[in-house]
């Protein structure tokens, strides 16, 4: 199947751990995101990548950093959780320039 | 002032009848516009794209665009239970990948 696909669905971490989450696709798209969305489902950019390059870095705290080894995958690393990291975070990809975006069927983080 | 706005509702509508959706978003620029559905617990999913002035329609969804106003609505006739869901306005700027989303109306179908 063509899709996103991200990994794990679920994540529940206590506070300092590092975490990581995977995310693929096979669209042949050239630009990948990670958002994230809030307990009141508001989503918001994060990082993207294009082809590998990183094009959109929003406010978001050092211990967030996301990785690019090839165009088809993204994988965000984040060191030090606290509580409020708890959301769901989404991957995304999109061709350049038209369209909108694909999105990967989300990660639910949790951290106690 | 949000980027992109849309009242977050909930909006209750009868079976059958029309569902209107409404954003308005700040940037002059924007180029392009979305409306994504998303299901509780799920990932958004594309919907309709507008670029141009006007009406667009898809089945029984039309978007509308209005630059003037920097409005963007969606209209969604012959409602049925399985549109209930959270609606997404996005919007993206000239020579700019990044999607811009409103915080999203929560709509419910009343059988």
């Amino acid at each position: 199947d063509t899709a996103v696909s991200q990994t794990p669905k679920y994540l529940v971490t206590q506070m300092g751990n590092d975490k990581s989450i995977k995310c693929e696709q096979n669209l042949g798209h050239d630009t990948m995101y990670w958002y994230k969305q809030d307990s009141k489902k508001f989503l918001k950019i994060m990082f993207s990548y294009n082809n590998k390059e990183l094009i959109i870095n929003e406010t978001v705290p050092n211990r967030f950093s996301p990785k690019s080894p090839d165009k088809a995958h993204l994988n965000l690393h984040i060191n030090s959780l606290e509580l409020g990291d708890s959301a769901v975070y989404f991957c995304a990809s999109s061709p350049t320039g038209v369209g909108g975006y694909t999105f990967g069927s989300g990660t639910r983080l949790t951290v106690v | 002032q949000k980027e992109v706005e849309q009242n977050s509702g909930p909006l209750s509508v009868p079976e059958g009848a029309i569902a209107s959706l409404n954003c308005t978003y700040s940037d002059r620029g924007s180029q392009s516009f979305f409306w994504y559905r998303q299901y509780s617990g799920k990932s958004p999913e594309l919907i309709m794209f507008i670029y141009s002035n006007g009406d667009k329609e898809d089945g029984r969804f039309t978007a509308q665009l209005n630059k003037a106003s920097q409005y963007v609505s969606l209209l969604i006739r012959d409602s049925q239970p399985s549109d209930s869901a959270t609606y997404l306005c996005a919007v993206k700027g000239f020579g700019n990948e990044k999607l811009t989303f409103g915080t999203g109306t929560r709509l419910t179908i009343i059988p």
